[in-house]
Order: structure tokens, then C-alpha cells, then sequence
């Protein structure tokens, strides 16, 4: 039941920006699109989330397009430890605090 | 300050058998989810508890069923386990539940459970 669609995977050099994108064309007006990764053999890691202005912390930066059916993760300078699968998710408002994984994008960084 | 955390991390049953799976939330946190992550998918949210009581549910049959203690704890039961149970099991934590937190959920690393 996935909402978003990313591409299965991508290579990013290592000290480059690495740009994530992500496609919600059917999100809602008050539905929040979450971004986490996983690295092998470990549980999924929160990185940002956002409803419709961009956001940025110390582990990225989350752009959201204007009408919001699109959305971008940027990691600024990509490192190794940033190879991993990278889940796009809009939270859907009417079931609760769950969310719908889909198949995320696997980031290789490359040395 | 304490993540989530998952015991066992590993687990190997055989096919009917029965297993409880535990975690303990973030400190702070007050609701409880589950979801079943098999090899090479995205994680499938089983349900979600929260003051004791399981408040949403995923697509998954009554043989998977939980239980959440005054401390905030839960617990995964799994009767007549199947093959098809293999799989990393994750528990995540947040803050207040229901329609209006976009609180995010954390999660532990998970129990890895094998059928054999």
C-alpha cells in the first residue's frame, strides 16, 4: 500500500551530493513525507521529515516541491557510512502513526 | 538516553512452534508498533499499541498478536509459526498516537527470527 515510487537504486561518488528522489503524486494536503535508511542488519534510522517547506538538519536536507507531489532527500557530501536502502514515506492520516514502507531506493556510495 | 531496544536478536524455531518477541521503547515514548521485514522487501506494519490496547492493525491473520504493559513494553507473540514467518522482526516507538502526531517512529534493530 506504498504511496511513493523511487528508483530501486543509485551510485553517488563519495564527497558528492547525493540526490534522493521520490514521486507521492496522490499525497494529501495534510499527509507528512518521512525519510529513513536502513543499513544492512540494522532497524530503519529517521533522517527528516516534512509537510510543504523544505527542511533541513544535520543529516540532510528534505525538498519538497510546491504542489508536493514530489520530493527530494539531498545528502550534502556523501561519505561511505551513507551507502544503505533510503525509504520515502508519506504517512497516511487516517490509520494512525504507521507507516507504508515500499521497496526504497538502494544509495551506493562509491570511493 | 536509551534507543529502542529488541530481545532476543536472533531466533531459530521450527514449523508450529510459538515465539514472543520483546521490546522496550524509547525512553519518553508511549506507543509501541510492529512490522514483519522479509529479505529484500521494505517493512509491513503488523499493528500498533498504545495505553495497552492495539489500536491499528495491519494485514496479518490472528496467528500474530501483541500485548503492551503499564511501562510501555510490548511484546510479539507468533503461534503455529509457518516458513513463510522468516523474517527480521521490528519494533518502533513514539510519542502520542492517533491522526494528529507526525511525530516519527523509531526503531531497534530488530529480531531476526528463522523457521526451520
Amino acid at each position: 500500500d506504498a504511496k511513493t515510487t523511487q528508483p530501486p537504486s543509485m551510485d553517488c561518488a563519495e564527497g558528492r551530493a547525493a540526490n534522493l528522489p521520490c514521486n507521492h503524486s496522490t499525497i494529501s494536503g495534510n499527509e507528512y513525507v518521512y525519510w529513513y535508511r536502513q543499513i544492512h542488519s540494522q532497524g530503519p534510522q529517521y533522517i527528516i521529515h516534512g509537510l510543504k517547506n523544505n527542511e533541513t538538519n544535520e543529516m540532510a536536507s528534505l525538498i519538497i516541491t510546491e504542489d508536493r507531489k514530489s520530493s527530494t532527500l539531498i545528502l550534502p557530501h556523501a561519505t561511505l557510512r551513507d551507502t544503505a536502502v533510503y525509504y520515502c514515506i508519506v504517512r497516511v492520516i487516517d490509520t494512525g502513526n504507521q507507516f507504508y514502507f515500499g521497496t526504497g531506493t538502494s544509495l551506493t556510495v562509491i570511493p | 538516553d536509551a534507543g529502542v531496544t529488541q530481545s532476543p536478536t536472533h531466533l531459530i524455531k521450527t514449523r508450529g512452534q510459538q515465539v514472543t518477541l520483546r521490546c522496550s521503547p524509547k525512553s519518553g515514548h508511549d506507543t509501541v508498533s510492529w512490522y514483519q521485514q522479509a529479505l529484500g522487501q521494505g517493512p509491513q506494519f503488523i499493528f500498533q499499541y498504545y495505553e495497552e490496547e492495539e489500536r491499528q492493525r495491519g494485514n496479518f491473520p490472528d496467528r500474530f498478536s501483541g500485548h503492551q504493559f503499564p511501562n510501555y513494553s510490548s511484546e510479539l507473540n507468533v503461534n503455529a509459526l509457518l516458513l513463510g514467518d522468516s523474517a527480521l522482526y521490528l519494533c518502533a516507538s513514539s510519542r502520542g498516537t492517533g491522526g494528529l502526531s507526525n511525530q516519527p517512529q523509531h526503531f531497534g534493530d530488530g529480531t531476526r527470527l528463522s523457521i526451520l
